[in-house]
């Protein structure tokens, strides 16, 4: 257990929905980032957030957005959701930033139908 | 200039033997090489990570090799056992400046019992 946590672990909507995922980083941890991994493909960064605070942005689409709260968690918004975005949704968590060890959570599988 | 290339895409290997997986990358300013393991329906768990100040970083029945030369890392799985059948992700990450951690798009590792 990375002591990282995700909810909810699967979800199953229709398209053109939205919907919100959620990710409570490690005791400590500064450092939250997003990532998605579709099927048979690599982890695609998304997007990271310090203290708050929106430090980098990867392959994000504009229909997606995050945010960091004062407790640190973290959540995940995605809108006008396509087939497309079906897929699995990680969240990673570390001490600071720039740092080198990231810590992942279980995942949220999404499903778009 | 961002990639990290991973190679093979898959990989299956008879217990007992040597499971090699190879990655390249073209950004000199990485400065920090992890490996992770991802089980299915898991999320991808640090394994072993190195430095480009060493050429060879052992731990237990896992080594990554390092040419920093030739800008390539590879993971080297000793006494390969059917509990090693997961998902094999390289990582290259700059631990200065604005945030860089890019991962390799991963090796499907089967041993065969």
């Amino acid at each position: 257990d990375s002591g990282v946590t995700q909810t909810p672990k699967h979800l199953i909507t229709a398209t053109g929905q939205r919907v919100t995922l959620r990710c409570s980083p490690r005791s400590g941890d500064l450092s939250v980032y997003w990532y998605q991994q579709s099927l048979d493909q690599g982890l695609q960064f998304l997007i990271q957030y310090y203290n708050g605070e929106e430090r980098a942005k990867g392959n994000i689409l504009e229909r997606f957005s995050a945010q960091q709260f004062p407790d640190l968690h973290s959540e995940l918004n995605l809108s006008s959701l396509e087939l497309g975005d079906s897929a699995l949704y990680f969240c990673a968590s570390s001490v600071a930033e720039p740092q080198e060890t990231q810590y992942f959570g279980p995942g949220t599988r999404l499903l778009v139908l | 200039q961002q990639q990290v290339k991973q190679s093979p895409q898959s990989l299956i290997v008879q217990k007992g033997g040597i499971s090699i997986i190879n990655c390249a990358y073209e950004n000199t300013a990485f400065d920090y090489f992890p490996w992770y393991q991802q089980f299915p329906g898991k999320g991808p768990a640090l394994l072993i990570a190195i430095r480009p100040d060493v050429s060879e970083k052992k731990e237990g029945r896992f080594t990554i090799s390092f040419n920093k030369s030739a800008k390539q890392f590879s993971l080297h799985i000793m006494d390969s056992q059917p509990g090693d059948s997961a998902t094999y992700f390289c990582a290259a990450s700059s631990t200065s400046g604005t945030y860089k951690y890019i991962f390799g798009t991963g090796t499907r590792l089967k041993v065969l019992a």
